[in-house]
């Protein structure tokens, strides 16, 4: 599975978008990309996923570039309950697990 | 109704004891894991289960023993406990080993071995 960065830490206001950058240069073309989350002391918590295209859901939007290597994570309206570390993962057809990196910490202030 | 569910949350013991940690989902799910998440806070797979036959064995001591009964329980069972043995563990389920599933964690075990 290709490796993924991501910066440690991210601040953001509350009720401002919070933007959640992620590279993924080695990404090949079966693989996709994926975000979980994990509030502190509980279990990571599928946020979203895409291949290709932009995708959103009730919790979020996930933009990939066209070639690939970059994708953005986007709450548009940050809450304090959005607190937690943000997982970039990328995972192939053929990887059953998903394979956790650092993250970024994500503070929404008041 | 919690759809992955692990007992025991919390788990204290002495170095050297046996002890079981025990998963459920209720999701109708074909595939169930295990994941460690030590002090650092990485998270990492230890074993994976689809329809009770084990598919991933990560490097992971002997001394861990998953073990399927039915489709919808994955319980872990530790022998000789060591102080390295203290990590939260989280249980994890999904439809199936498809690309594109995604996967659904219990709350953790906290296992604290003195």
């Amino acid at each position: 599975d290709a490796k993924t960065t991501q910066p440690t830490s991210m601040d953001c206001a509350e009720g401002r978008a919070a933007n959640l950058p992620c590279n993924h240069s080695t990404i090949s073309g079966n693989e996709y990309v994926y975000w979980y989350r994990q509030i502190h002391s509980q279990g990571p918590q599928y946020i979203i996923h895409g291949l290709k295209n932009n995708e959103t859901n009730e919790m979020a939007s996930l933009i990939i570039t066209e070639d690939r290597k970059s994708s953005t994570l986007i709450l548009p309206h940050a809450t304090l309950r959005d607190t937690a570390v943000y997982y970039c993962i990328v995972r192939s057809n053929s990887g059953y697990a998903l394979n956790f990196g650092k993250g970024t910490s994500l503070l929404v202030t008041p | 109704d919690t759809a992955v569910s692990q007992t025991p949350k919390y788990l204290v013991t002495q170095m050297g004891n046996d002890k079981s940690i025990k998963c459920e989902q209720n999701l109708g799910h074909d595939t169930m894991y295990w994941y460690k998440q030590d002090s650092k806070k990485f998270l990492k797979i230890m074993f994976s289960y689809n329809n009770k036959e084990l598919i991933i064995n990560e490097t992971v001591p002997n001394r861990f023993s998953p073990k399927s009964p039915d489709k919808a329980h994955l319980n872990l069972h530790i022998n000789s406990l060591e102080l390295g043995d203290s990590a939260v563990y989280f249980c994890a389920s999904s439809q199936d080993l498809r690309s594109g599933d995604t996967q659904y964690f219990g709350p953790g075990t906290r296992l604290t071995v003195l």
